[in-house]
């Protein structure tokens, strides 16, 4: 069975601050995705990275795919409050010779102003 | 374009009783994929249609079914509810490109409270 373990599980920082996200797992993914949640409404895709160690800015967010593409990370700069939200990380891949997402737990973020 | 459509927002029921959801993809989207949400549970995947067809299923009991329509509209049915069951149900379109890395569309969610 793939799993995707996420962490931290909760964080809580003070606008202007810099934090890591990872997702990390024993398994390989053809590709591993992020996305946003804010409260009341669905994910929302942030990024796709698919080779080993490609690396995606989206204005302060960096998002990095492991060379194995095992892991990944999300580094925020600066962190505003319009950055509060929950954030998952999904890899794609096989089971059962179907084609699935695995998903993470999930960080719920918080920045305080 | 309209974005993922799912009814009802909210839902309110007690142990035994059965509900139905239901969401309207995107137009021109053929791939429709339905999770449960759970607070520190992550999504967990529960089924995904193609073509009015179940490709792909999660491991949750048969109480949970779903189908698709001609027109890609889907439907979630849960028997016999639980207190367990009480949770937020998100339906995800997709264009279904056929590559691994498909984007997929979530709609709002259905939150749906088991008394």
């Amino acid at each position: 069975t793939q799993l995707l373990e996420q962490s931290p599980q909760f964080l809580s920082i003070q606008e202007g601050e810099n934090l890591t996200v990872y997702c990390n797992s024993s398994s390989v993914f053809s590709s591993l995705q992020w996305y946003r949640q804010e409260p009341g409404e669905g994910p929302v895709l942030l990024v796709t990275v698919v080779t080993g160690g490609e690396v995606k800015k989206l204005k302060r967010l960096t998002f990095q795919f492991g060379d194995a593409r095992k892991d990944s990370s999300l580094h925020i700069t600066a962190a505003q409050p319009g950055d509060t939200g929950l954030y998952l990380c999904a890899g794609a891949g096989r089971a059962d010779s179907n084609y699935q997402l695995i998903w993470g737990a999930g960080t719920k973020l918080i920045i305080k102003p | 374009k309209a974005g993922v459509t799912q009814t009802p927002r909210y839902l309110i029921k007690t142990r035994g009783q059965q509900v139905t959801l239901s969401c309207s993809p995107i137009s021109g989207h053929r791939s429709v994929s339905w999770y449960q949400q759970t607070p520190g549970q992550g999504l967990q995947f529960l089924f995904e249609y193609f073509s009015e067809t179940q490709r792909n299923k999660g491991n949750f009991p048969g109480r949970f079914s779903g189908r698709q329509y001609s027109n890609s509209r889907s439907e979630m049915n849960v028997s016999t509810l639980e207190l367990g069951d009480s949770a937020l149900y998100l339906c995800a379109s997709s264009s279904d490109t056929g590559i691994s890395n498909e984007k997929l569309f979530f709609g709002s969610g259905t939150q749906l409270s088991v008394l």
